[in-house]
This record gives C-alpha cells, structure tokens and sequence, in this order.
C-alpha cells in the first residue's frame, strides 16, 4: 500500500489531453514539492517534473504539473504514442522522514 | 555527465545478506548539499524508496525496513553502498541508485542507475 495515491491505470487517443492525479497528506504533498517520473517499460524511471512544475530539460511542453493542498496533478497534453510508459508521483515525507512514492499508473494510449 | 551503476549479486538466499554498490561518477558526495538513495522496484509493482545518505553521512531509513538495512559511502572510489540482512523471496526486486539534488526547498531523484535486479531463492 503506497503512500501517495495513484489511479493505477489512464488512457487517451494520441491528441488528446491526459491527466493523473496523486493524493497524499499534509506531511508530504502538503508541505514539500513534487516529483514525477516516467518509466518506460524494461528501463529505469526519469525524472518528468521537479518541483511541483518544473521541467527538466529535453522534457516536451506538453507535460506540466500541478498542486492544490494535498493532491498533485501531472497532465499530458497532445498524447502521443510514445507517452505510454508508467508515470509515478513522489515526495519527501516530514513525519516518516523519507521520501514516499504512488503506486504508479499505467498509461495506454489508445 | 552524470552516470550511476549498480552492481551485486543476481541471486541470494533466503536468510542470507545482500551487499550492493552503485560506482557514480560526475559528482562527489562529498560535496556539501549532494544525497543519494536507494530504491527497489518489485517485478510489476511501485517504486519503494530503501535509505538515503547525506554528503556530511547524515543516514535516514524507510521505517519499514531499517532494522535490516545500512547504507554508507566511500568518498574516495565514488562509491554507494547498501547492505540489507535477512534477505527473503518478497525482497525480489530490481534495486536502483540514485542521486538526490536539491534546490532551495525542492529536492528530486535527477539521475538514476539503470538497475540491478535480485531474486532471492533457494
């Protein structure tokens, strides 16, 4: 059972616009940023989104991130087939004193 | 250019101890503000952060699992490493290396080893 909630699974056409959402509580969503990771499958996750919004270099516009309270939102826009990977949400824990993860969702595109 | 390598055994015991290094290079964890953590992946399952050190070997564990884990580092080789007692089958897992960078109040996983996976079986 992971910290951070997760949908364990997303779709969308190529085109259209995404979202995946992960829930967490006042200990680490609510206080500490956010971190996405994209993994595609058979390979190691890398970094999508830090901070909350930010994105690394090379990481397409059509990714962005969100917060509001203790939730954090990652969406994709324009989907393309080569999205389709397992996208997890992290962040540092204050009362844990750790970092914790989602459960990771599995997006398809259709 | 930043780079992480994991490295261990493929295969342990049930009972028995894993040893695991990530060899890291373009950067020093000696450098003041640099972490790196541990985290496994069972096959088809969430990422599981394990432990992380701080460039001043300040530790902090997974409440879950510290009483089995220890992780160190040898400045000197660029060197992380993880040991974690007691190994048993649901400790399956790919195991990866990455390096924690921090900026003002945000810090975040920016390099990650490509992954050792462990089975663990008689």
């Amino acid at each position: 059972q992971s910290v951070l909630t997760q949908p364990p699974s997303a779709s969308g056409t190529p085109g259209q616009r995404v979202s995946i959402s992960c829930s967490g509580s006042s200990s680490n969503i609510g206080t500490n940023t956010v971190t996405w990771y994209q993994q595609l499958p058979g390979t190691a996750p890398k970094l999508l989104i830090h901070s909350t919004n930010q994105r690394p270099s090379g990481v397409p516009d059509r990714f962005s991130g969100s917060k509001s309270g203790t939730s954090a939102s990652l969406a994709i826009s324009g989907l393309q087939s080569e999205d389709e990977a397992d996208y997890y949400c992290a962040a540092w824990d204050d009362s844990l004193i750790g970092w914790v993860f989602g459960g990771g969702t599995k997006l398809t595109v259709l | 250019q930043v780079t992480l390598k994991e490295s261990g055994p493929a295969l342990v015991k049930p009972t028995q101890t894993l040893t695991l290094t990530c060899t890291f290079s373009g950067f020093s964890l000696s450098t003041h503000g640099m972490r790196a953590s541990w985290i496994r992946q069972p096959p088809g399952k969430a990422l599981e952060w394990l432990a992380r050190i701080d460039w001043d070997d300040e530790k902090f564990y997974s409440t879950s699992l510290k009483t089995r884990l220890t992780i160190s580092k040898d400045t000197s080789k660029n060197q992380l490493v993880l040991t974690m007692t007691n190994m048993d089958p649901v400790d399956t897992a790919t195991y990866y290396c990455a390096r924690q960078y921090c900026s003002g109040n945000s810090c975040y996983f920016d390099y990650w080893g490509q992954g050792t996976l462990v089975t663990v079986s008689s």
